[in-house]
């Protein structure tokens, strides 16, 4: 069974940092490229990032570039989210999602993790 | 990229059909066979409904199904259950090179 399980979000100050983690399991995660997907409360699905499946290819939303940073372990079978200088706008729950091996789209998500970015 | 427009709410009684429309551009969604449908209850993660504008992944039930026309992706859910009183959006890319886009998000009520 393919599970996607996202860890440490938490209250954060404005200006600060926080890395999310997403555990992988069920599949052969080295082969599939993987996403970052957030939702502000009460708000509409928004793309943050993906990851080719070894790691060499990244593209982020104009939003986060030059902030967020994803990254991932094959041999762990984890995905990262390295967020810093965190604004309140990045307020939201993350999902990891894995992309289908057969084309652009989201076959699995996690339960996501909540980021609350505030003072 | 823009966001992909959405309406913001439809409802219809159990039995009933619905269509949720979701409007890109000819960038998008009407040069690319790539729109795919999720479906959200409240507090849960997404669940992938509909991929490459029509396709129903095993185990999704055949009363959804999803068209296009032009620079407009439909979903059509059939005979309303109250299990489908959920948020739904809609999903595309503008070619592989692309990052994806979503849909502001359409709740049905099912009356």
């Amino acid at each position: 069974e393919v599970q996607l399980v996202e860890s440490g979000g938490g209250l954060v100050q404005p200006g600060g940092s926080l890395r999310l983690s997403c555990a992988a399991s069920g599949f052969t995660f080295s082969s599939y490229w993987m996403h970052w997907v957030r939702q502000a409360p009460g708000k509409g699905l928004v793309w943050v990032s993906r990851i080719n499946s070894d790691g060499s290819s990244t593209s982020y939303a104009d939003s986060v570039k030059g902030r967020f940073t994803i990254s991932r372990d094959n041999a762990k079978n984890t995905l990262y989210l390295q967020m810093n200088s965190l604004r309140a706008e990045d307020t939201a729950v993350y999902y990891c999602a894995r992309a289908s091996i057969r084309g652009p789209y989201f076959d699995y998500w996690g339960q996501g993790t909540l980021v609350t970015v505030s003072s | 990229q823009s966001a992909l427009t959405q309406p913001a709410s439809v409802s219809g009684s159990p039995g009933q059909s619905i269509t949720i429309s979701c409007t890109g551009t000819s960038s998008d969604v009407g040069s690319y066979n790539l729109v795919s449908w999720y479906q959200q209850h409240p507090g849960k993660a997404p669940k992938l409904m509909i991929y490459e504008v029509s396709k129903r992944p095993s185990g999704v039930s055949n009363r959804f199904s999803g068209s296009k026309s032009g620079n407009t992706a439909s979903l059509t859910i059939s005979g309303l259950q109250a299990e489908d009183e959920a948020d739904y959006y809609c999903c595309s890319y503008a070619g592989s090179s692309t990052s994806p886009v979503f849909g502001g998000g359409t709740k049905l009520t099912v009356l």
